[in-house]
């Protein structure tokens, strides 16, 4: 069974400061890598997935995240952040071997980003 | 771009009532998740439906949850006697291949009083 853990329940910044959250996770067996975002009363969007290839996945909004297999971790980072930038980040991971079309994703508990002028 | 969209948004109901939960996935997509998230607390998978069939339940799961996919379209979850405790924001999503991201609808947030 899969388990994700995301060390940091809430992460308060500046504007324009960068910003790390973390994620690692327990598998054995390989997985993929998500994260999603949660505005304030929104569903969870996508941000990036890590499928395959290059380790350093760009997503949307400015954010990437760096699949690191010997840590078992997934953390997601910005450069420079925005008060529009606060939210719920959520990191996720689905069963890579999954068979019977079920690829239930394993969320982690969420960190809050707080963005503050 | 499409978009999985729930109905409603908010679903207040008295204890032991029987709710539908309704959901329309994106028209292509072919695999179908009810996600709940208690307040406070993570987002956890409930049921996955592919071919007209369950694929996998969690444990939470239980003979009082089911799924259907009457028509072409929508995607429910029924709670047939509901408890204080399902009070909770239940997620719809959708991909079209099984190793696709899920997109998430806005969800449904449920209250039993």
């Amino acid at each position: 069974a899969q388990s994700v853990t995301q060390l940091d329940s809430q992460v308060p910044v500046f504007e324009e400061a960068p910003v790390e959250l973390r994620c690692n996770y327990s598998s054995s067996v390989s997985v993929y890598l998500f994260w999603y975002v949660q505005y304030p009363n929104q569903g969870l969007q996508l941000l990036l997935k890590y499928l395959s290839g290059s380790t350093l996945v760009k997503g949307i909004n400015g954010f990437e995240a760096e699949f690191n297999k010997s840590q078992t971790s997934f953390h997601l980072r910005k450069p420079s952040v925005h008060i529009s930038d606060t939210a719920e980040y959520f990191c996720a991971v689905s069963d890579l071997s999954a068979q019977g079309g079920s690829e239930k994703l394993v969320f982690g508990k969420g960190t809050k980003l707080t963005v503050n002028p | 771009e499409p978009e999985v969209t729930q109905t409603p948004s908010h679903q207040v109901t008295q204890m032991g009532q029987e709710v539908i939960l309704r959901c329309v996935p994106i028209s292509n997509h072919l695999y179908f998740y009810w996600y709940r998230q208690i307040l406070g607390q993570k987002v956890e998978f409930l049921v996955s439906f592919y071919n007209n069939e369950i694929s996998e339940k969690s444990e939470i799961f239980d003979d009082q949850f089911s799924v259907e996919r009457p028509d072409g379209s929508n995607f429910t979850l029924k709670i047939r006697s509901t408890k204080l405790e399902d009070s909770a924001m239940y997620f719809c999503a959708s991909s079209g291949e099984v190793d696709q991201p899920q997109h998430f609808g806005d969800g449904t947030r449920l209250s039993i009083l």
